[in-house]
């Protein structure tokens, strides 16, 4: 089974708008973290949110912030006022704890064009 | 910015010649991370090492793949004999763990791997 799920290949946002990129997950670790990460063409990694199992707030990071709702299992990550530059790859992760060790285990991504 | 550090940034080899990626983790973590990213598989963990012990090698073929950390600066993915099956992007990725938990990964700019 799947542990990560990115169920939108791709979505077209237009410029100044928001964007809700979805993502599921499966654990049975009760301490977990979920992670977004942004990949633009040039190809690196760059971390953008965290949100730990146990947090009571949302995670919020400038125009980011993660819609998490643990009981349905869903981590879903928010672009307010799209940018051009927000174009890229964007993959969800959750690090477990416990048997596995820390590990991130990746979704398969979310391609996002911004649209002038 | 303290930054994950991975040489070479683009390798081509023929199949059959032996390939070294080396990764420079950010001083002071104690986590590192190897993942291989493709099309078809997206990204997925090889290996990761905690205070320089390999704590899980299981994503790694391991009659052609390698990984060591010879010392708290250096970590190296090694591949003997290279297939073009392997090209891919390798990441290296660090982590400080305390106890049972990460907090949070960083990324080098990964190594553009095409074996012909």
């Amino acid at each position: 089974a799947q542990k990560i799920t990115q169920t939108q290949p791709g979505m077209f946002v237009q410029e100044k708008e928001a964007v809700t990129l979805d993502c599921t997950y499966d654990t049975s670790d009760p301490s977990y973290g979920l992670f977004w990460y942004k990949q633009p063409s040039s190809g690196e990694m760059i971390f953008l949110i965290y949100q730990g199992s146990y947090d009571q707030q949302n995670a919020t990071e400038g125009r980011y912030s993660l819609n998490f709702q643990k009981a349905r299992k869903s981590a879903n990550l928010v672009i307010s006022a799209s940018q051009l530059g927000d174009s890229a790859m964007y993959f969800c992760a959750m690090r477990e704890g416990g048997a596995a060790g820390n590990k991130l285990t990746f979704g398969g991504g979310t391609r996002v064009l911004v649209k002038p | 910015d303290a930054r994950v550090t991975q040489t070479p940034r683009d390798k081509v080899t023929e199949m059959g010649q032996e390939v070294t990626m080396r990764c420079q983790p950010i001083l002071g973590h104690n986590t590192v991370f190897w993942y291989r990213q493709t099309m078809m598989q997206g990204l997925e963990l090889l290996a990761y090492f905690r205070n320089r012990a390999p704590l899980d090698d299981s994503g790694m073929p391991k009659d052609r793949f390698s990984a060591e950390m010879p010392d708290a600066t250096l970590a190296t993915l090694k591949i003997q004999p290279s297939e073009p099956r392997d090209s891919a992007v390798y990441f290296c990725a660090s982590g400080l763990g305390t106890g049972p938990v990460v907090s949070g990964y960083t990324f080098g700019s990964g190594t553009r791997l095409t074996v012909v």
